[in-house]
């Protein structure tokens, strides 16, 4: 059975520190995997998805990485800002038939002004 | 607005009681999920549809839960005889198909929280 870790649960960074927020996940037979972000009250927003055939993606100050071999996926946040503030989370789609996505259980990360 | 639209926003009933939870979907989006996300926790899988057609509903806890989709558009999640357990954010999601059957990102609404009192 698939399951996926994020790692630190929580995270507190002063504004304009670079971070990294892990994921890992225990089946490397991964299709994708995808980094949400999700506010309070609010439903989750994609941010980056990557393929299994792709090392990495960007978009701004948002950079995610894979690794099928090792089972990991990193999302780096460059120069923070307090409006980065959320729960950030990554899933992952099994290579089977099932569109479903697997979940971590969130980072959540606060940027202090 | 152009995104998912869930309601109720919020929703409390008591305990033994039926509930409906409704999503309406971008336009044209042919996948639509339905995920349960307890508190602290990431969303879990409850079922899947493609257009009007249930292809997985292996995520859903018992047979008290319901989902249908019947013109391939709207769904409507229904849970009968509430139980406190089922008290947790009931999100919806949908997103495009393309031709060898990718699915674009997901597009997820704002949720549905449910109190089981």
């Amino acid at each position: 059975k698939q399951e996926v870790t994020q790692i630190p649960a929580a995270l507190s960074v002063p504004e304009g520190e670079n971070l990294v927020l892990n994921c890992s996940f225990t089946d490397s037979a991964i299709y994708n995997l995808q980094w949400f972000r999700q506010d309070p009250g609010k439903g989750l927003t994609s941010l980056l998805l990557i393929q299994s055939s792709q090392r990495e993606q960007t978009s701004g100050r948002l950079n995610a990485s894979l690794d099928k071999s090792s089972g990991r996926s990193t999302l780096y946040i460059a120069a923070s800002q307090p409006g980065d503030s959320a729960t950030y989370l990554c899933a992952g789609k099994l290579m089977d038939s099932s569109y479903k996505l697997i979940f971590g259980s969130g980072t959540r990360l606060l940027v202090r002004p | 607005g152009a995104g998912v639209s869930q309601s109720p926003r919020y929703k409390v009933a008591k305990r033994g009681q039926d509930v409906a939870l409704r999503c309406d979907p971008i336009s044209g989006h042919v996948s639509l999920f339905w995920y349960q996300q307890a508190l602290g926790q990431g969303p879990e899988f409850l079922t899947y549809f493609q257009n009007e057609a249930q292809l997985d509903k292996s995520g859903l806890p018992s047979d008290r839960f319901f989902a249908e989709r019947p013109e391939g558009s709207v769904s409507t999640l229904k849970i009968q005889r509430t139980q406190q357990e089922d008290s947790a954010v009931y999100l919806c999601a949908s997103s495009l198909l393309n031709l060898v059957g990718q699915l674009s990102p997901l597009h997820f609404g704002n949720g549905t929280r449910l109190t089981v009192t």
